[in-house]
């Protein structure tokens, strides 16, 4: 069955610090992988996505993620954070073949606390 | 510019009642989507559409309905039938073809 573990539910930071959100998948076929921000009443903001190709990706915001598809993981991580990055962070996972957004599965989310 | 616009942003029903939440984009995508959000459970689809006039059911169907007789417009009826209508509803919208969904900036709705 396909499934995302978000294994951390909140993570406190200083600002200034490197940080890494978890995130496992399980998935019987290619997975389309994607982190999204939600900032406290706001919608999802799409951070990055990856299909294929190299394992590193970069996204907005200074971001990046790394898929390691050994460890079924595809790891947040931002090497220095800023007070604006507090918010709540979701991995996703869904088919990479066309069929539109229905059957994109989420995890439960990372709450992020930044400290001055 | 080019957007999903969710309204209204807060909502409050009494129990009992129907409540429309509306959902518009200007993306010119054929799919759209509205999930419900509750405090650690992530966020759960509730109808889909992928085309006008047609529309399918989620994981959590039960006590909602939907429209889609516009490729701009879907929008959510939360029916007396829901038990807990109390949460956080984003509508997205997405490419037939592509599985990246884009959102809206939500509608509490809270029954008081």
């Amino acid at each position: 069955a396909q499934s995302v573990t978000q294994p951390d539910i909140h993570i406190t930071v200083s600002e200034g610090a490197s940080l890494e959100l978890r995130c496992n998948y399980s998935y019987g076929a290619t997975p389309y992988l994607f982190w999204y921000v939600q900032s406290p009443g706001q919608g999802l903001q799409l951070l990055l996505k990856y299909f294929s190709g190299d394992t590193l990706v970069q996204g907005i915001k200074g971001f990046e993620a790394e898929f390691k598809r050994s460890q079924s993981s595809f790891n947040l991580r931002k090497p220095s954070v800023h007070w604006s990055d507090a918010a709540e962070y979701f991995c996703a996972v869904g088919p990479s073949w066309g069929t539109g957004a229905n059957n994109l599965f989420f995890g439960t989310g990372t709450r992020l606390t930044v400290i001055p | 510019d080019g957007g999903i616009t969710q309204s209204p942003k807060y909502l409050f029903r009494k129990e009992g009642q129907n409540v429309t939440l509306s959902c518009e984009q200007n993306l010119n995508h054929d799919a759209m989507y509205w999930y419900r959000q509750d405090p650690g459970q992530g966020l759960r689809l509730i109808y889909y559409s992928q085309i006008v006039n047609d529309f399918q059911k989620g994981d959590i169907a039960e006590g909602y309905s939907v429209s889609r007789e516009k490729k701009e417009s879907f929008p959510l009826t939360v029916t007396s039938a829901q038990k807990n209508p109390t949460a956080f509803y984003l509508c997205a919208s997405s490419s037939q073809v592509d599985t990246e969904a884009f959102f809206g900036q939500g509608t509490r709705l809270t029954v008081v």
